[in-house]
């Protein structure tokens, strides 16, 4: 079975510090990660995705994330908060059931940004 | 293109009244799906269709239906509802729902109260 988990409900930083979102996973051979993104009265909105190829996979707004196999991690950065990253982020694992992709979202971890 | 949309945005309901929660996209994709999301638990899948005709049950499915009988459509209904299922509701769709790399696009989102 796919798990995810995400460390931290709740992580607030200043405008202008290094955010950090944590995931780890759990999954069969290979893992399919994504990383979606919910502002506020809105639905979820791809981030970015790993799938193969290189760990280190760059996303919108800034954003990016590495795939760490031996970590069993997805962990989600940006070099410099902004108040308009304030919203809820959610990692997930995507694999297959019966011959359809079955995904499983993480919790999600809300992000604060303090001016 | 509109993209996922769902109506309506907010509705309150009392316990033991029925009603359906529309969803309708415009990516001609084959696969949709509906979550519902609590504080803490992330989303959870209730439902899933991989093509017109063609439904199958998710993580927690008791107490909705659904049919799909376009590839545009796929509402949601609650036969009987609870106050249980007090929560937001997403429809989401995808292109195949065979790929385990594929994004998935949400709609807005509805807010369901049951009183």
């Amino acid at each position: 079975a796919q798990s995810v988990t995400q460390l931290g409900s709740h992580v607030s930083v200043s405008e202008g510090a290094l955010v950090l979102l944590r995931c780890n996973y759990s999954s069969s051979v290979p893992p399919y990660l994504f990383w979606y993104v919910q502002y506020p009265n809105q639905g979820l909105q791809l981030l970015l995705k790993y799938t193969t190829g290189a760990t280190l996979v760059k996303g919108i707004n800034g954003f990016e994330a590495e795939f760490k196999k031996s970590e069993t991690s997805f962990h989600l950065t940006k070099p410099s908060a902004h108040m308009s990253d304030a919203a809820e982020y959610f990692c997930a694992v995507s694999g297959h059931s019966g011959g359809y992709q079955k995904v499983t979202f993480g919790t999600g971890t809300k992000l604060q940004v303090i001016p | 293109n509109a993209g996922v949309t769902q109506t309506p945005k907010f509705q309150v309901l009392k316990t033991g009244q029925s009603m359906t929660l529309q969803c309708a996209q415009d990516m001609n994709h084959e696969y949709m799906s509906w979550y519902r999301q609590d504080p803490g638990m992330g989303l959870r899948l209730i439902h899933y269709s991989v093509g017109a005709g063609i439904t199958d049950q998710g993580e927690v499915p008791n107490g909705y239906n659904v049919s799909r009988s376009t590839t545009e459509d796929f509402p949601l209904r609650l036969l009987s509802a609870a106050p249980s299922q007090t929560s937001v509701y997403f429809c989401a769709s995808s292109y195949s729902g065979t790929g385990s790399t594929d994004t998935q696009y949400f709609g807005p989102g509805t807010r369901l109260t049951v009183l």
